[in-house]
């Protein structure tokens, strides 16, 4: 059965602290995505990778870096965490499609991150 | 990726039929419609996805207009575990390789109620 699982799913941290959330996938996958969602603002893309050590930015890359130094491993890194920050971060993974089809996403259980 | 309007919220007696509709009129010839929708507390989770043909499977079916300016997802006997974000998206590659983007706007919020 299709797997992606988060390091955490409920995290507190202090402003300032730097911040690793990890994503692991046993899919095989060559895509993998973070997300975060917040209430009223949907699911929005910060990072994502297509292939090892590769990544582009989403739509809110700003204070937040990637790692992707093995095919299954995805980190999302909040290099100096802020309280705007707080959110729900979803990652996900998918396989490269040769066409115009978009391959189905799979996501992790998500982490809940405050940061006080 | 095309955008997409979906109604807010919706409401449905469970074992009836959930009809969820999907405005997505500047949809290209390339662009695909897929619905994911999200259970309190999980990640997304996707139902189904067409073209231009009506699609079925073991989750829903997928009833895409001649024109493919809109759609419908209908659940055929909502349960209460159906309750949910119900989320559809309009999206294609850019051609060639795909990187898988996809673009997820507010959804409805499908109540199924006793």
């Amino acid at each position: 059965d299709v797997k992606v699982t988060q390091s955490s799913r409920y995290l507190v941290k202090r402003t300032g602290e730097k911040v690793f959330l990890e994503c692991v996938q046993d899919m095989d996958h060559e895509n993998m995505f973070w997300y975060r969602q917040d209430p009223g603002l949907g699911l929005r893309l910060i990072y994502f990778s297509y292939d090892v050590k590769m990544k582009e930015k989403g739509d809110i890359p700003e204070g937040y870096s990637v790692s992707r130094e093995k095919k299954e491993r995805f980190s999302l890194i909040l290099e100096s965490a802020s309280t705007n920050q707080t959110s729900m971060y979803l990652c996900a993974s998918s396989l490269t499609s040769g066409g115009w089809y978009q391959e189905t996403q799979y996501f992790g259980p998500g982490t809940r991150l405050l940061v006080l | 990726d095309a955008k997409t309007t979906q109604p807010p919220s919706m409401d449905c007696a469970e074992g009836r039929a959930a009809n969820l509709p999907c405005n997505h009129s500047t949809i290209s010839g390339n662009e695909y419609v897929y619905w994911y929708r999200q259970i309190h507390s999980q990640g997304p989770q996707y139902i189904i996805h067409g073209l231009k043909n009506n699609e079925t499977n073991e989750m829903a079916s997928l009833i895409i207009t001649e024109d493919r300016k809109s759609s419908t997802l209908i659940l055929p006997h909502a349960t209460l575990r159906d309750t949910a974000v119900y989320y559809c998206i309009a999206s294609a590659n850019a051609g060639g390789t795909s990187y898988g983007k996809l673009t997820f706007g507010q959804g409805t919020i499908l109540t199924v109620h006793p």
